[in-house]
């Protein structure tokens, strides 16, 4: 099955830098969802998105809905260390009965 | 508290063993999935299912049985013709299978081969 391309693979950043990743798609995607996952975890969702150029924020974290609707970008300012983690995206398509797919992940280190 | 709870957290399994990963849910939710994560990967889906009674294939189904008998709960078997089934196996849930209903994860079970 198809995963989308996620970039960086992984970030080292100090603490209070701000953090910005992306995600591409060759296809069309419907509904953009960013989740967070700590180690041992599920994945807990962040924000999501449902309409083209849509700009959403919780508190640090901003994402945007790419206008193709093949890409989607999120922003985390002002690191802190709780923020270490792996971030993914997710995409889904009309007519998928809402199946998600998934980001390769961005994995984030922040150094004090 | 509305959540989804996976039992138990780590599991190990014989060669010619099934094993079954729990999955269960109080959200009121239509909607169910189960996904496989293997070390610095993304999620694979493995079934999901829409409603009672129905469940349909996800990318990687192989070597893996669902049954969804009730709206709460969604058990996954991993079978013994599943050849490599060490991995993190995470269950999650929406609200229904419309477009734009984001899905809600439990914490996962690990799997493990003896």
């Amino acid at each position: 099955g198809q995963q989308l391309n996620q970039s960086p693979q992984s970030m080292f950043i100090q603490e209070g830098e701000d953090v910005s990743m992306n995600c591409t798609s060759s296809s069309i995607f419907n509904t953009w969802l960013w989740y967070k996952q700590d180690p041992g975890e599920g994945p807990v969702l962040l924000i999501a998105l449902y309409k083209a150029g849509e700009l959403t924020s919780n508190g640090r974290l901003t994402a945007q809905f790419g206008i193709t609707r093949k890409d989607s970008f999120l922003n985390i300012s002002a690191s802190i260390p709780s923020d270490v983690g792996i971030y993914f995206c997710a995409g889904q398509k009309t007519g998928t009965a809402s199946k998600l797919t998934f980001g390769t992940g961005t994995r984030l280190q922040v150094t004090l | 508290d509305g959540g989804i709870t996976q039992s138990p957290k780590y599991l190990f399994r014989k060669e010619g063993q099934n094993v079954t990963l729990s999955c269960e849910q109080n959200l009121n939710h239509d909607a169910m999935y189960w996904y496989r994560q293997d070390p610095g990967q993304g999620l694979r889906l493995i079934y999901y299912s829409q409603i009672v009674n129905d469940f349909q294939k996800g990318d990687i189904a192989e070597g893996y049985s669902v049954s969804r008998e009730k709206k709460e709960s969604f058990p996954l078997t991993v079978t013994s013709a599943q050849k490599n089934p060490t991995a993190f196996y995470l269950c999650a849930s929406s609200v229904d299978r419309l477009v734009g209903q984001p899905q809600h994860f439990g914490d996962g079970t690990r799997l493990s081969i003896l």
